[in-house]
């Protein structure tokens, strides 16, 4: 079911590092493109969103890069701490639709 | 905690039992999503309702599965005969609406079919 390609599986970066998870997609027809943040045993929260008609959008230390034309996007995390630490998950919705289909997750840890 | 609400967070079931899951949404959200989620997978859609009207099913729901909002406000969802493929995260998710696509998840109900 799942349509939305994310890598990497998993990604060990030192504190203060930049952390980077991709996205590919393959549906034009989304139209919103949020990033989810899960620790274990709990729900996804939203961390961050961009809708296509925007190449970048930054908050604090999050910022997503949205490639149109290459159906890719991006999760960049500045200046990584431990408490990042938890799996993400990029989302796609499509236009007019109502449900998110989501990538495979990418667990990330932040070392000391 | 005005967050959504599952219940119960764990179950253990029999194979072949009947179980039933809670969702109380966000108050005054009126779109409701159950996802389910396995493993090392990201979560997968479900059903979807506004107010009490189930307007998207996934193939995934099979005739085993039903999920209902009677009053527009929580939802059930329950499985008949489980399985142990049935054994997820199952996951409740609600949103303000159409003007807003942000969808906020509960902890959800962890469900494990011996």
């Amino acid at each position: 079911q799942q349509q939305v390609k994310q890598s990497p599986q998993s990604l060990i970066v030192q504190k203060g590092g930049i952390s980077i998870i991709n996205c590919a997609y393959e549906n034009t027809a989304f139209d919103y493109f949020p990033w989810y943040q899960q620790f274990p045993g709990k729900g996804p929260a939203l961390l961050i969103a961009i809708r296509p008609d925007v190449s970048e959008k930054k908050e604090g230390r999050f910022t997503i890069s949205f490639n149109k034309s290459a159906k890719q996007f991006s999760l960049h995390i500045m200046d990584s701490q431990p408490g990042d630490s938890a799996t993400y998950f990029c989302a796609e919705k499509t236009g007019g639709g109502n449900k998110l289909t989501f990538g495979t997750g990418t667990q990330l840890k932040v070392e000391l | 905690d005005t967050g959504v609400s599952q219940d119960p967070r764990h179950k253990i079931t029999k194979r072949g039992q009947n179980v039933t899951f809670r969702c109380d949404p966000i108050s005054e959200h009126n779109r409701l999503y159950w996802y389910r989620q396995t493993l090392g997978q990201g979560p997968e859609f479900l059903t979807y309702f506004q107010n009490e009207a189930q307007l998207e099913k996934s193939r995934l729901l099979s005739d085993r599965f039903s999920a209902e909002r009677p009053k527009g406000s929580f939802s059930t969802l329950e499985i008949q005969r489980t399985e142990q493929g049935d054994s997820a995260m199952y996951l409740c998710a609600s949103s303000p609406g159409v003007a807003k696509n942000i969808q906020y998840f509960g902890a959800g109900t962890r469900l494990s079919v011996l």
